[in-house]
């Protein structure tokens, strides 16, 4: 089974509208990582969480830690196509920090 | 340099050829770390080095994967006999050390037929 789950894998929105992407992990949350992906390009940095209760924002985005949980969602208000993309939650494993990541968020903003 | 750079950003081999893909980190990152993502999936790690030393290597998927960093920058991610199950995205990231955050590449993209 998958060490982080997100949900939902996919999500239309109409622009304008808010989102949710959630991810869960089956150990403890230490650091979370949320990256944006378009098709075919590399990852970019989104936030970084480290500590229970944490949230940041960027923009529109806001994401926010729970540890108890061990889950994280990122929350999208008022959409925008340029927020169409994959979304992938990471969490780091091992001594050197490696990152395990989740499947996925495929986001499609309609406009 | 500025970002992570990978090349090539596409690769098409022929099953049975051997591939070398080439990430150049940013200059004064001591971390370097090799992914694999497959079509609808998020990354796998495979490798990670640490200056030239490769510390840890157990998510190479066989022995036809090689991966160096001769002189603590530059790393090459070697397929040798490529089969279709490796047709992928290879990411590279780089990072200054653990815990300080990751730049990745924009992959190179290869396809085996």
């Amino acid at each position: 089974s998958q060490e982080l789950e997100q949900s939902p894998q996919s999500l239309i929105v109409q622009e304008g509208k808010n989102l949710t992407i959630n991810c869960t992990s089956s150990k403890t949350l230490y650091g979370l990582y949320w990256y944006k992906q378009k098709y075919g390009e590399g990852l970019i940095f989104l936030m970084m969480l480290q500590k229970g209760g944490e949230e940041k924002s960027h923009e529109k985005i806001t994401a926010k830690l729970d540890e108890k949980k061990q889950q994280s969602s990122l929350h999208i208000t008022a959409s925008q196509p340029s927020h169409a993309g994959i979304y992938l939650c990471g969490a780091a494993r091992g001594s050197q920090g490696n990152l395990i990541f989740g499947k996925g968020t495929k986001l499609s903003v309609k406009p | 340099g500025a970002g992570v750079s990978q090349s090539p950003r596409y690769k098409v081999a022929k099953r049975g050829q051997d591939v070398a893909l080439r990430c150049d980190p940013i200059s004064g990152h001591v971390s370097l770390f090799w992914y694999q993502q497959a079509l609808g999936q998020g990354p796998e790690f495979l490798t990670y080095f640490q200056n030239e030393a490769q510390l840890d290597k157990s998510g190479l998927p066989s022995d036809r994967f090689f991966a160096e960093r001769p002189e603590g920058s530059v790393s090459t991610l070697k397929i040798q006999r490529t089969q279709q199950e490796d047709s992928a995205v290879y990411l590279c990231a780089s990072s200054p050390g653990t815990g300080r955050g990751y730049t990745f590449g924009s992959g190179t993209r290869l396809t085996v037929v």
